[in-house]
């Protein structure tokens, strides 16, 4: 069964950094991309970046490029989000999401449980 | 504002069958699969739809998805109370290079 344990949301200061986590397990992992998704309180979902199953091609939302980085550890199974730079507007629970295959234009086939990252002084 | 365009709301009956639409652009669902997402309540999003109307299993037959030129749809026939949900579109941006969704639609089992 496919697992995906997102963690390292917060509370955070306008301006600062946070480091998303995404742990995998249940498949194999460097079989396919991995993507980031966003969504703010009581509003839709919003496509944050993805990274093919190598690292060789990475995608971001424009409204994040620049800031955000993402990047994956085949051998710890795990997925990344840098956060730099900070908004209050990046406040949103942000899911790990496993893709369908290799490249990250496939749909996302599964999401992780979320983590909540709020942006506030 | 979302780039692909859903209705907000939808509602339906006990038995009936629903259909929630999802309008974009030659750049996105013009030239792209268009999925499905469903949101229950206090969860995580989940896979419903792909390919435009292929059903990951454990999915019933009773939702289908469609497509035809820049608008999809899901369609969702004998409605059930546990069917009440958000739902929400998504494609593959040829010109954003990124995936854009839906803003979703809150469906209610009246």
């Amino acid at each position: 069964e496919v697992q995906l344990v997102d963690s390292g949301g917060g509370l955070v200061q306008p301006g600062r950094s946070l480091r998303l986590s995404c742990a995998a397990s249940g498949f194999t992992f460097d079989d396919y991309a991995m993507h980031w998704v966003r969504q703010a309180p009581g509003k839709g979902l919003e496509w944050v970046s993805g990274i093919t199953w190598n690292s060789d091609s990475i995608g971001y939302a424009d409204s994040v490029k620049g800031r955000f980085t993402i990047s994956r550890d085949n051998d710890k199974n795990s997925l990344y989000l840098q956060m730099n730079s900070l908004r209050p507007e990046d406040t949103a629970f942000y899911y790990c999401a496993k893709g369908s295959t290799v490249t990250f234009r496939d749909y996302f086939h599964s999401w992780g449980q979320g983590t909540l990252v709020t942006v506030s002084s | 504002q979302s780039v692909l365009t859903q209705p907000p709301s939808a509602s339906g009956t006990p038995g009936q069958r629903v259909t929630i639409s999802c309008s974009g652009s030659s750049s996105n669902i013009g030239s792209s699969y268009v999925c499905w997402y469903q949101e229950l309540p206090g969860t995580a999003p989940k896979l419903l739809m792909y390919r435009n109307n292929q059903r990951p299993s454990g999915v019933p037959d009773r939702f289908s998805g469609s497509k035809s030129g820049t608008s999809a749809s899901l369609a969702i026939s004998g409605l059930r109370s546990e069917d009440e949900a958000h739902y929400y579109c998504a494609a593959w941006d040829d010109s954003l290079s990124g995936w854009v969704f839906g803003g979703g639609t809150k469906l209610t089992v009246l």
